[in-house]
């Protein structure tokens, strides 16, 4: 079976650019998390997405949002890029919405704002 | 908010040496995952910790959480160059969801 997928894998923008990553779960989970992963540091929690509600948000502008669509795929969208949004963007998958799940992670995508 | 501290930060040992890094949560932790990073790679799971004072072990990493559930511990017995990475702890308290450590990176040189 196919692991968490992410697109694309790098990405590069600049300041006051939008930008839109992608992430499709493993089959069958049905709660995806996405996180952000500065150099040096552990995943910083974003979102959490479950049957297609937001069921947790982290301290993170609104200038972050995200949805989930009906096959359980997310699409995590960040607007009026700053140089700190240069990161590893992590999309986590879970089976349900329990804390006590093993999140998988995809590859991430890496993105730069020159 | 939650914090969970992780140190040490970095650590390079020599193959066959021993390897521990610590996992400490400002509030009591309902439970504690490990997840381990490759250079250039994403977190993978290793386990889950869930009951006060609770050690579970996998080949040579051994895995523990402190009896009031704000710190944990993971010892790595023998290193070998696969071991190579990034530990992170990450636990949950209350209804918040999961916090990650900075993280511990380990070197081993052959």
């Amino acid at each position: 079976d196919a692991g968490v997928t992410q697109s694309p894998t790098h990405l590069i923008k600049t300041r006051g650019q939008q930008v839109t990553l992608r992430c499709s779960p493993i089959s069958g989970h049905k709660s995806v998390s996405w996180y952000q992963q500065v150099l040096g540091q552990g995943p910083q929690f974003i979102f959490q997405y479950y049957e297609k509600e937001e069921r947790g948000r982290g301290n993170f502008p609104d200038r972050f949002s995200a949805r989930q669509f009906p096959n359980y795929s997310s699409e995590l969208n960040v607007n009026a890029l700053l140089l700190g949004d240069s990161a590893l963007y992590l999309c986590a998958s879970t089976l349900g919405l329990s804390s006590y799940n093993e999140q998988f992670f995809g590859p991430g995508t890496r993105l730069t704002v020159l | 908010g939650q914090q969970v501290m992780q140190i040490p930060q970095y650590q390079h040992v020599q193959e066959g040496e021993d390897f521990t890094t610590y996992c400490n949560s400002s509030t009591t932790l309902s439970n504690i995952q490990w997840y381990k990073q490759r250079p250039g790679g994403h977190p993978v799971f290793l386990i889950q910790l869930v009951k006060s004072g609770e050690v579970k072990k996998q080949k040579r990493l051994t895995f523990q959480f402190g009896e009031a559930k704000k710190n944990s511990s993971l010892h790595i017995t023998a290193t070998q160059t696969t071991d190579v990475g990034t530990y992170f702890c990450a636990g949950v308290s209350g209804y918040s969801t999961l916090t990650f450590g900075k993280g511990t990176m380990l070197l081993v040189s052959p």
